[in-house]
C-alpha cells in the first residue's frame, strides 16, 4: 500500500514559470512532510519541510501548501529555472508511532525547465 | 567525512551471488536508514537502525536481505543469493534524530547494483 501518493509523474515548465507538484497522504499519524530533491547520480537531498501545525511555509523560490483536512500538500516553485531540473520526492513521516518511525517517499516527479 | 558515504557506487554481481554494500553515516548521526530506490520510483524503505540495533526491518523484502551496524557507525547491507529483481540503487541515509524524533535525513549517493 502507497503510503503518499504524488503527481505529476513528470512536468515541463518553461523558465520564469511556477512548477506545482502534489502528493497527498492517507494516514493522520504523519506529522512531518519534508520535500526533497535529486539529481542525476545523486542521493537525494532535503529541500524544504513542513509541520502540519502550519498551512504554508516559504523558503525562497520554493514553498509548501498543506492542507490538513484533505491529507494534501503541495510543493511550488516559483520563477523556475534550469537548475531546477532535477526529480523531486515528497515523503512522509511520524515522530510518536513505532510502527511509522520511517519516511515514506512518493513515487517522485521528474521536473525539466526549459531555457 | 562531512557526508553520507556508501561503497561500492557501482557494483555488478551474476545471479546467485553474495553481495556486500558499506555505508558510512555522519559522525555522531545515531539513526540510519536503508533505502532502495528503482529507476523512476521513489525510495523504499528497508531497515532503519538506532544505535547498534535493527528498530525496523519491516522493509526487508526476504531473508536473503540483512543488515548489521555492529559499533553503531558503518552499516553493512548483505543479499543472498541475489536475483535479476535485486537490482536497484541502495540508498543510505543518517539523521541525528532518534526513534520517535522527526528530523533530516541525509542520503549517500547510493550504490547502484545491477544483477545480471
Amino acid at each position: 500500500q502507497q503510503q503518499v501518493k504524488q503527481s505529476p509523474q513528470s512536468l515541463i515548465v518553461q523558465k520564469g514559470g511556477i512548477s506545482i507538484i502534489n502528493c497527498a497522504y492517507e494516514n493522520t499519524a504523519f506529522d512531518y512532510f519534508p520535500w526533497y530533491q535529486q539529481f542525476p547520480g545523486k542521493g537525494p537531498a532535503l529541500l524544504i519541510a513542513i509541520r502540519p501545525d502550519v498551512s504554508e511555509k516559504k523558503e525562497g523560490r520554493f514553498t509548501i501548501s498543506f492542507n490538513k483536512s484533505a491529507k494534501q500538500f503541495s510543493l511550488h516553485i516559483m520563477d523556475s529555472q534550469p537548475g531546477d531540473s532535477a526529480t523531486y520526492f515528497c515523503a512522509a513521516y511520524s515522530r510518536g508511532v513505532y510502527n511509522f518511525n520511517k519516511f515514506y517517499f512518493g513515487s517522485g516527479t521528474k521536473l525539466n525547465v526549459k531555457p | 567525512g562531512a557526508g553520507v558515504s556508501q561503497t561500492p557506487s557501482n557494483k555488478v554481481t551474476e545471479k546467485g551471488k553474495y553481495v556486500e554494500l558499506r555505508c558510512d553515516p555522519i559522525s555522531g548521526h545515531t539513526a540510519l536508514y536503508w533505502y532502495r530506490q528503482s529507476l523512476g520510483q521513489g525510495p523504499e524503505f528497508l531497515i532503519y537502525f538506532q544505535g547498534t540495533g535493527a528498530a525496523d526491518d519491516s522493509g526487508l523484502p526476504n531473508d536473503r536481505f540483512f543488515a548489521v551496524r555492529p559499533e553503531g557507525s558503518v552499516s553493512t547491507l548483505k543479499i543472498q543469493r541475489t536475483e535479476r529483481g535485486d537490482s536497484a540503487v541502495y540508498l543510505c541515509a543518517s539523521s541525528l534524530a532518534g526513534t520517535g524524533v522527526g528530523g533530516e535525513l541525509f542520503f549517500g549517493e547510493g550504490s547502484r547494483l545491477t544483477v545480471l
